[in-house]
């Protein structure tokens, strides 16, 4: 089976701390993706990874950067953490091609004070 | 940009109910088409895939049928139990982006 590791279930940190939020998959995926959930406006992308060393903006990178030094994984850092990224961040990667499913992780609860 | 669409929000149904989740897209050149479950506090868990060429996927008691021309997906649960109870969420593949999410319809099965 498909193992998508995400290193904290629940986070507590302070606004203003730099925070990193580790993903690893252990099938040798080439695409890695960070998703935030919130009430009321579902999953949002925020960086995706097709490849080692690469990275694209999704739809709501401000405020995050991210890095993929190896293929397994995937990074998430909040530069400077502000209230307003509470969420819960979900992990996913899949295999590249057209037909491949995506895995997720468990998520982790981040809570800025 | 594709849109998804996921109506109702939210569904109640009594145990042993079969049902069907609704799923639309706006563009209908997509490559596959996903349906996720999850459950509180948790990761989303793929279900079914169902690919452009295909017009339904089964698995046990759920199946999903696939319509292009019209846009729309439906996931159907037959003799729902209360452990169905959960999140289910469909997401779209158009070949040169991520997979684009419907914000889900929370199934809650009544025992």
């Amino acid at each position: 089976d498909v193992k998508v590791t995400q290193s904290s279930r629940y986070l507590v940190k302070r606004t203003g701390e730099k925070v990193f939020l580790e993903c690893v998959q252990d099938m040798d995926h080439e695409n890695m993706f960070w998703y935030r959930q919130d009430p009321g406006l579902g999953l949002r992308l925020i960086y995706f990874s097709y490849d080692v060393k690469m990275k694209e903006k999704g739809d709501i990178p401000e405020g995050y950067s991210v890095s993929r030094e190896k293929k397994e994984r995937f990074s998430l850092i909040l530069e400077s953490a502000s209230t307003n990224q509470t969420s819960m961040y979900l992990c996913a990667s899949s295999l590249q091609g057209s037909y491949e499913k995506l895995f997720f992780g468990s998520g982790t609860q981040l809570s800025v004070l | 940009k594709q849109e998804v669409t996921q109506i109702p929000a939210a569904l109640s149904v009594p145990e042993g109910e079969n049902l069907v989740l609704n799923c639309s897209f706006t563009d209908s050149a997509i490559y596959n088409l996903q349906w996720f479950r999850q459950d509180p506090g948790k990761g989303l868990t793929s279900l079914l895939l169902i690919q452009s060429s295909q017009r339904e996927q089964t698995s046990g008691r759920l199946n999903a049928s696939l319509d292009k021309s019209s846009g729309r997906s439906t996931l159907y649960i037959a003799a729902s139990q209360p452990g169905d109870s959960a999140t289910y969420l469909c997401a779209v593949d158009s070949g040169n982006t991520p997979l684009v999410f419907g914000k889900g319809t929370r199934l809650s099965v009544i025992a």
